[in-house]
């Protein structure tokens, strides 16, 4: 079973700054099946990235995604007041769909 | 502009069955997989299982056992039995659409277990 582990546990920056989120999985994986999710307090998840680089609908393009193998980052170019959030990766593997424990990225 | 809407009874008792049902509007309910996720109060999503109208079914191995998901497609409807609750299953629970990665998702609903 693929393991996603989520670096670091918690971000804390200003507005304007870029933020750096880490997924590491336990093996290598095919990043055709690695996707990020944003979720603000009392909300539901919001699908933000897929294929590991594709931008889904209406995504802001500060946000990108990149890596292959165990290493996946997530980039916020230029943070935006509504940008903090908890950020997840996740990965689809043998009919099985697996996340990380997320990132949180609060305001300093 | 796809709707999922998540329905059920918010509070069940330990060892009993947790049933679920989620409402699809404004899509085409048979193209898609449709997944269960669940998130306990202040921790991260896993992911429970998913299904399709042709009868396909994947889970979590760790929730197999207690697990059934089934589709409707006459109600463009998609449910959830999670049999012999325990306090541990004490989460919000979500319905999204995909197989892969899950696009479009439900606002949620909380259920507690508790007598």
């Amino acid at each position: 079973e693929i393991v996603l582990t989520q670096s670091p546990g918690t971000l804390s920056l200003s507005p304007g700054e870029r933020a750096t989120l880490s997924c590491r999985a336990s093996q290598s994986v095919s990043s055709s099946y690695l996707a990020w999710y944003q979720q603000k307090p009392g909300q539901a998840p919001r699908f933000l990235i897929y294929g590991a680089s594709s931008r889904a609908t209406g995504i802001p393009d500060r946000f990108s995604g990149s890596g292959s193998g165990t290493d996946f980052t997530l980039t916020i170019s230029r943070l935006e007041p509504e940008d903090f959030a908890v950020y997840y990766c996740q990965h689809y593997g043998s009919s099985r769909l697996t996340f990380g424990g997320g990132t949180k990225v609060e305001i300093k | 502009q796809v709707q999922l809407q998540e329905s059920g009874p918010g509070l069940v008792k330990p060892s009993e069955t947790l049933s679920l049902t989620c409402t699809v509007s404004g899509d085409s309910f048979s193209s898609y997989y449709w997944s269960w996720i669940r998130q306990p109060p202040g921790k991260g999503l896993e992911w429970i299982g998913c299904g399709h109208y042709s009868g396909s079914t994947n889970f979590n191995a760790s929730l197999e056992s207690r697990v059934t998901i089934s589709v409707d497609t006459s109600k463009n409807q998609v449910s959830l039995k999670l049999t012999s609750v325990t306090a541990a299953d004490t989460a919000m629970y979500y319905c999204a659409r995909g197989q892969y990665q899950l696009q479009r998702w439900g606002q949620g609903t909380l259920v507690t277990v508790s007598s």
